[in-house]
């Protein structure tokens, strides 16, 4: 069975950093992209970048790019979100999701990672 | 504001065939496939449709999409109480070379 398990709801204060991870299995890692989606609370969903765990080409929305880092073990079948300084306005659900080609359908996807940050 | 457009809220009756739609442009949905994703409460997005009208294996065939020109379609038929939630389009986009998705639209089954 295809899974992507993300970590654990997390609660920080601004300017603090945050990693947070997206663990594969049932299928072969590396032949999927992974994808990073956000969701503001009660908003809908926007697209924040993909990795190809394969090589780690990396490609960020210009919205989110130079606020998070994407990164991938393919030793662990983890892919990985970084933030080096939350602000309060990244207070959102974060969801990692597969594709098997680079702009395919994002056909499984994890059950979500919250994260608020609050002073 | 989103780059896909969709109305923010849909109702029908129980059994009836409701239609949402999704609007964008040539970079978007004229030139590329179009994926539709149901967002049950409190749970992340499924993929529902994929490549304009393709159904994953599990999806009952009541779900349909269609694509003409910048728009698409999701139709459910034979409504049921547990269609009540969000659905969302997507696709890819050539200009902003990243995904967009549709604002989403809440089914209301009354």
């Amino acid at each position: 069975e295809v899974q992507l398990v993300q970590s654990g709801a997390e609660v920080k204060k601004p300017g603090e950093s945050l990693r947070i991870s997206c663990k594969g299995s049932g299928y072969s890692f590396s032949t999927y992209w992974i994808t990073w989606v956000r969701q503001m609370p009660g908003k809908g969903l926007e697209w924040m970048g993909r990795i190809d765990p394969s090589d780690s080409w990396i490609q960020y929305s210009l919205s989110f790019q130079g606020h998070v880092t994407l990164s991938a073990d393919k030793s662990t079948n983890t892919a990985y979100m970084e933030w080096h300084s939350l602000k309060a306005s990244d207070t959102a659900m974060y969801y990692c999701a597969r594709h098997y080609g680079a702009t395919s359908e994002l056909d499984h996807w994890g059950q979500g990672t919250v994260v608020t940050v609050s002073s | 504001q989103s780059v896909l457009t969709q109305p923010p809220s849909a109702s029908g009756t129980p059994g009836q065939r409701v239609t949402i739609s999704c609007s964008g442009s040539s970079s978007n949905i004229r030139n590329n496939a179009v994926d539709w994703y149901q967002q049950l409460p409190g749970t992340a997005p499924k993929l529902l449709i994929y490549n304009n009208n393709q159904r994953p294996s599990g999806v009952p065939d009541r779900f349909s999409g269609s694509k003409s020109g910048t728009s698409a379609s999701l139709a459910i038929s034979g409504l049921r109480s547990e269609d009540e939630t969000d659905y969302y389009c997507a696709a890819w986009d050539d200009s902003v070379n990243g995904w967009v998705f549709g604002g989403g639209t809440k089914l209301t089954v009354l």
